[in-house]
This record gives structure tokens, sequence and C-alpha cells, in this order.
């Protein structure tokens, strides 16, 4: 596609129920980022894919939460046991190589979790 | 750890005039990238402009440029022929040349009103 795109747009869920965020990157963008951001807040990194494989996943605040990218493409963040701390404005980002090499990430509009 | 500071949640300018967004930083690397973005009400990260740690020259984009001191770990974002589309959240962010290729480190931002 033109640009990154993220589904749902916007998700409400209940505690404790289990949630999936997708993100479509740039086609040929090698590298997948996704972002936290809470209510006030600037993003906040979570985890980078170098193609298929999770290069740092250093940001997923726990074991909660996990992400895949599986061909290398789409990338799915997922959320079990959600709490109502989940709440934010997930954003995922892709750039053609790693970002020292290109020096921008191109960003999608995010999708909003609400839990409730 | 690298923190980024944004002193100014909000500011106002009126349309053709000139603002300017404050950054400052702290970190204990001489290699890195500074970046600011722009987040419309759309959520859509954009990318503004961006310096590389290296370079003395101050990066300029059309209307915007940068005052970089490296010394005081500054990173001010000027806003020259301020247009009503300018208006939005704004973010300065840091990129360890050396370290995680996707730990962008983020601000709190700054919300740039712009008055016709």
């Amino acid at each position: 596609g033109a640009g990154v795109s993220q589904t749902p747009s916007n998700k409400v869920t209940e505690k404790g129920k289990y949630v999936e965020l997708r993100c479509d990157p740039i086609s040929g963008h090698t590298a997948l980022y996704w972002y936290r951001q809470s209510l006030g807040q600037g993003p906040e990194f979570l985890i980078y894919f170098q193609g298929t494989g999770a290069a740092d996943d250093s940001g997923l605040p726990n074991d909660r939460f996990f992400a895949v990218r599986p061909e290398g493409s789409v990338s799915t963040l997922k959320i079990q046991r959600t709490e109502r701390g989940d709440s934010a404005v997930y954003l995922c980002a892709s750039s053609l190589n790693s970002l020292q090499n290109t020096g921008e990430l191109f960003f999608g509009e995010g999708s909003r979790l609400t839990v409730l | 750890a690298q923190t980024v500071t944004q002193s100014q949640p909000e500011m106002s300018v009126q349309e053709a005039e000139t603002v300017t967004l404050s950054c400052t930083y702290d970190t204990s690397e001489s290699d890195y990238y500074l970046f600011w973005y722009k987040q419309p009400p759309s959520r859509q990260m954009i990318l503004v402009i961006r310096q590389e740690a290296y370079k003395q020259q101050n990066a300029t984009e059309n209307r915007f440029s940068v005052n970089f001191q490296k010394a005081a770990k500054s990173f001010s974002l000027k806003i020259s022929d301020s247009q009503l589309g300018d208006a939005a959240m704004y973010f300065c962010a840091y990129l360890n040349y050396g370290g995680s290729q996707g730990n962008l480190i983020f601000g709190k931002g700054t919300k740039l009103s712009v008055k016709p």
C-alpha cells in the first residue's frame, strides 16, 4: 500500500480479554516498529523487527505482550489478559531498512485501545 | 539512560509569525540522531526534520530549521511564516547511533496552536 496501515483504528475491550492489533507496512520495508503512546505522553518503544525476526523486544512491558511478523511483512501485536493500564494508542512504523541507515520512520495512524 | 525533555507543554503563534519549540536531551553518547516529529489529530507521526550529531551545520527544511547546540544538549525547532496547517503536537526524539535500531526516545511533546 501507499502508507502504513493499522487495524482496527479503535478497539474497546473488557479487562481480561485478548486483543490483536495489525500493522501492514509500506511494501518493501524490511524494518517494522511498534510504539505505545499513552495519553499526554510521547510514544514509547515496544519492539523492532528486521525481516521476520524481532531484533529488539526490550520495550515490551511484560509477558502479556507479544508480537509476530511471520512473513516479514504484516505484523500483529498481541495482548493477553488486558488491563486498564494497557489503554493507549499503539503506533506502528516501518522503514526501508534500519533507522540508522534511512533516518526516517513512516508511521501509521495508530490503533486506539480502550480497556474498560 | 537517555532522556528527552520538552519544557513547553503548549505554545501559540500568530499566523505568518515565527515560533521556536525547545528540546533538551541527556546522553553520554557522541554519535546519535535527533528528530522533530509532527503529530496532527489524525495521530500519524510525520517527520519534520532530522539532525545527525556529527554535523555542525544546522538542518533546514523549507520553513523549518533547528538550532543544534551539542555541548548544551539542546535541539530547538524554529518554524518560520507559521501556517494554520502547522497546528499539531510536536515531538522531539533521540536515537543512539550505536544502540537499538528502533529505540527512538521521545519527549512528551509540545502542542502548537496557530492563530489566524
